[in-house]
């Protein structure tokens, strides 16, 4: 079983539709939670970071931690064309010497 | 990408041949990783720096080497290119939390295919 499972979609939604992308993991040391944005043939960029449970709001964008059922979230309120890309969770534990654990990636398409 | 340069950004070569592929940094960070990327595993580590010199290997080291000799330049090598090594290979960047963000920047990738 991996540490981090993440549904790869595709998931293809209507312009202006909320978007719910998830993962699950399995390590309890994860604190520090993240998600990226991949267009393709790019590197994946951080769109959102996160520390232990709760929201956290960045305009359209809302990340959400529960670690008591190790799980995340992002929701994309109000979603463009330009949201079409690869979403890629990613985790990592205290320390500097833990690294950057990443789920698979969710493809999304909005459509117009 | 700001600050975290790959090179080259492709690359079709030859099978039993070396293949030597750069990152350079501009952002002075201590943490450097070499990622390959492939449908249906997303990004997986192949190895790490956390210095000059300091290496470690990842998940998927079998056949790669690096070196990094200037804290800006971190280079990954193919001994013998197989054709298993085809993918896009993404270098990454992180100062490890010293500015409050342990998110790491990834520079815009090499596609290699072993022909």
């Amino acid at each position: 079983q991996k540490e981090v499972e993440q549904d790869p979609g595709p998931l293809s939604v209507p312009e202006g539709a909320i978007v719910s992308l998830n993962c699950t993991y399995s390590n309890s040391a994860f604190q520090y939670f993240m998600w990226y944005r991949q267009y393709s043939r790019k590197g994946p960029e951080l769109l959102m970071y996160t520390y232990s449970s709760g929201n956290k709001e960045d305009g359209r964008f809302t990340a959400q931690v529960d670690k008591s059922s190790k799980y995340i979230s992002l929701f994309i309120r109000d979603s463009q064309p330009s949201d079409s890309a690869t979403y890629l969770c990613a985790m990592k534990g205290a320390g500097t010497a833990s690294k950057l654990t990443f789920g698979t990636g969710t493809r999304l398409q909005v459509m117009l | 990408d700001a600050g975290i340069t790959q090179s080259p950004r492709h690359k079709v070569t030859e099978t039993g041949t070396p293949v030597t592929l750069r990152c350079h940094q501009t952002e002075n960070h201590r943490y450097m990783y070499w990622y390959r990327q492939d449908p249906g595993h997303g990004l997986r580590l192949i190895h790490y720096s956390y210095g000059v010199k300091d290496t470690d290997k990842g998940e998927v080291s079998d056949g790669y080497s690096v070196s990094r000799s200037k804290t800006e330049d971190f280079l990954l090598t193919l001994e013998s290119a197989t054709s298993s090594q085809t993918s896009v290979y993404f270098c990454a960047i992180s100062d490890s939390g010293t500015k409050g963000n342990y998110g790491y920047t990834f520079g815009s990738g090499t596609r290699l295919t072993v022909v």
